[in-house]
C-alpha cells in the first residue's frame, strides 16, 4: 500500500518537543514533505524532502527519516504551533501524490 | 509576491458541473507544474490533480478520475479544474497550489486560499 499513516493527535506543552512520525511502504523509494494547517488557512509548507526547511520556517522546524518513516521535530513548542500537520509523499511510481491523514497537535 | 488566487466555487448540483479557476502571479506560471488539492469538511488533505507546465502531463487521483479534467492557458497565468458528474462527495475546499517536481521528489510549495465548492440540491 502507497497510503501514509500518521497519529490522529498528539499533545504537548509549550517548550517541549514534538514528533509526529509518518510511515508508508512507498517512502523508502519516496522523499516525504510536511505541511501546518492552522484552522481556516491554507496549508503552509514547513518540510521538503525529508529534512529540508524553506526560510520563512522557524528553525525549531526540523525533519528527519528512516527507512520506512519520516519524522517532524518541533523543538520548544510554542502555542503558535498548534495546528494540524501533514505528509505528503507519492506512490512508489511517483505517478500518485499522497497525504497522510494528518496530526492534530495540541499545545497544552 | 507569489499569489495564487481560486475562484468558481459556489453551490452545484448532484450530476451537474463547475469549473474552478486560479490565477497566479509573482513567477513564472509557464514553468511550473500546478496541482489541485481538496479538503473536505472536518477532514483531510486529499491530492486531486497534476498538470506539468506545457499541459503534457496530466494525473488524477482515483476519486475523480474520468469525471474532472485539469487544464492551462499559460498566456493567462491561469489553471482550470473541470468539474463533472458532481455528487456529495465532492463537497470541499479546492486549493490551487504551485508544484516543485522532479523525479524523486513532488511537493506543494505555494498554496491558494482555496474556494469552496457544495453538491446538493
Amino acid at each position: 500500500s502507497d497510503d501514509l499513516t500518521q497519529p490522529p493527535s498528539l499533545s504537548v506543552s509549550p517548550g517541549q518537543t514534538a514528533r509526529i512520525t509518518c510511515s508508508g511502504d512507498a517512502l523508502p523509494k519516496q522523499y516525504a514533505h510536511w505541511y501546518q494547517q492552522k484552522p481556516g488557512q491554507a496549508p503552509v509548507l514547513v518540510i521538503y524532502k525529508d529534512s529540508e526547511r524553506p526560510s520563512s520556517i522557524p528553525e525549531r522546524f526540523s525533519g528527519s527519516s528512516s527507512r520506512t518513516a519520516v519524522t517532524l521535530t518541533i523543538s520548544g513548542v510554542q502555542a503558535e504551533d498548534e495546528a494540524d500537520y501533514y505528509c505528503q509523499s507519492a506512490d512508489s511510481s511517483g505517478t500518485y501524490w499522497v497525504f497522510g491523514g494528518g496530526t492534530k497537535l495540541t499545545v497544552l | 509576491q507569489v499569489q495564487l488566487v481560486e475562484s468558481g466555487g459556489g453551490l452545484g448540483q448532484p450530476g451537474g458541473s463547475l469549473r474552478l479557476s486560479c490565477a497566479a502571479s509573482g513567477f513564472i506560471f509557464s514553468d511550473s507544474y500546478m496541482s489541485w488539492i481538496r479538503q473536505a469538511p472536518g477532514k483531510g488533505l486529499e491530492w486531486v490533480s497534476y498538470i506539468s507546465s506545457s499541459s503534457s502531463d496530466t494525473n488524477y487521483g482515483d476519486s475523480v478520475k474520468g469525471r474532472f479534467t485539469v487544464s492551462r492557458d499559460n498566456a493567462k497565468n491561469s489553471l482550470y479544474l473541470q468539474m463533472d458528474s458532481l455528487s456529495a462527495e465532492d463537497t470541499a475546499v479546492y486549493y490551487c497550489a504551485r508544484a516543485v517536481v522532479t523525479t524523486y521528489y513532488y511537493y506543494m510549495d505555494v498554496w491558494g486560499r482555496g474556494t469552496t465548492v457544495t453538491v446538493s440540491s
